[in-house]
């Protein structure tokens, strides 16, 4: 693999539900991030981790947990969903933390009901 | 609080020239960031600026001015494939990225 990619592509969930989006980078990259981006809103940053074995709260947390075991995995975790996380997650990932250039996966695509 | 600003939506013709602005107000500023997102796709890096002036990529261009909180993309020779969004996203105190709702660019023949 070459880059980051995202598993599920997409996924109907009922409410309720446990599920975690998961997200994998090959790139070495130290800092790697969850969004979600919803019509008519810019994408909303939920965690982050600037290194493996830390993470931290963004903008939008509530609702959401991840991990960091490793430099190459950032799994999000949805532990009780609701229709409000109906949206699309961006996972994404930085050389080191800071205002260095992002690069996207190609996202997943949630609907929860 | 904090806001970026973009307009909505914008339609320019193939092979004329587009600007599109963006104006923040943030806690802080640690630099400024411009990606393309195509419908159903992810956003690509196109460029950042930090301090003001023009950088030139290209086709593409983008201006800072850090007093006025204000920057611009602009795009020549519009070809029918830069029609996607733009995203406008700053860095605050925290250096974590705070992003517009985008630009749809419209490219009509």
């Amino acid at each position: 693999i070459a880059g980051i990619t995202q598993a599920p592509t997409s996924q109907i969930l009922a409410a309720g539900r446990r599920m975690t989006l998961r997200c994998t980078q090959d790139m070495r990259h130290n800092a790697m991030y969850w969004y979600r981006q919803d019509l008519g809103l810019g994408l909303r940053l939920i965690h982050y981790s600037n290194t493996a074995g830390t993470t931290g709260k963004g903008e939008v947390p509530d609702g959401y947990s991840v991990s960091r075991a490793n430099t190459d995995d950032f799994p999000l975790t949805l532990a009780s969903a609701v229709p409000s996380q109906t949206s699309v997650y961006f996972c994404a990932s930085s050389v080191v933390a800071g205002m260095e250039t992002q690069y996207f996966g190609p996202g997943t695509r949630l609907l929860v009901l | 609080g904090q806001n970026i600003d973009q307009p909505t939506e914008m339609t320019a013709t193939e092979g004329a020239i587009v600007q599109i602005n963006c104006t923040y107000q943030t806690s802080g500023f640690n630099g400024l960031f411009w990606y393309q997102q195509h419908a159903g796709e992810a956003p690509t890096f196109l460029s950042y600026n930090v301090l003001d002036g023009l950088e030139e990529k290209g086709r593409f261009s983008s201006f800072l001015s850090r007093s006025k909180g204000y920057s611009y993309l602009l795009l020549k020779e519009l070809q029918m494939k830069d029609s996607a969004s733009y995203l406008c996203a700053v860095g605050d105190s925290n250096y974590q990225l705070i992003w517009g709702a985008g630009t749809k660019l419209i490219i009509k023949p």
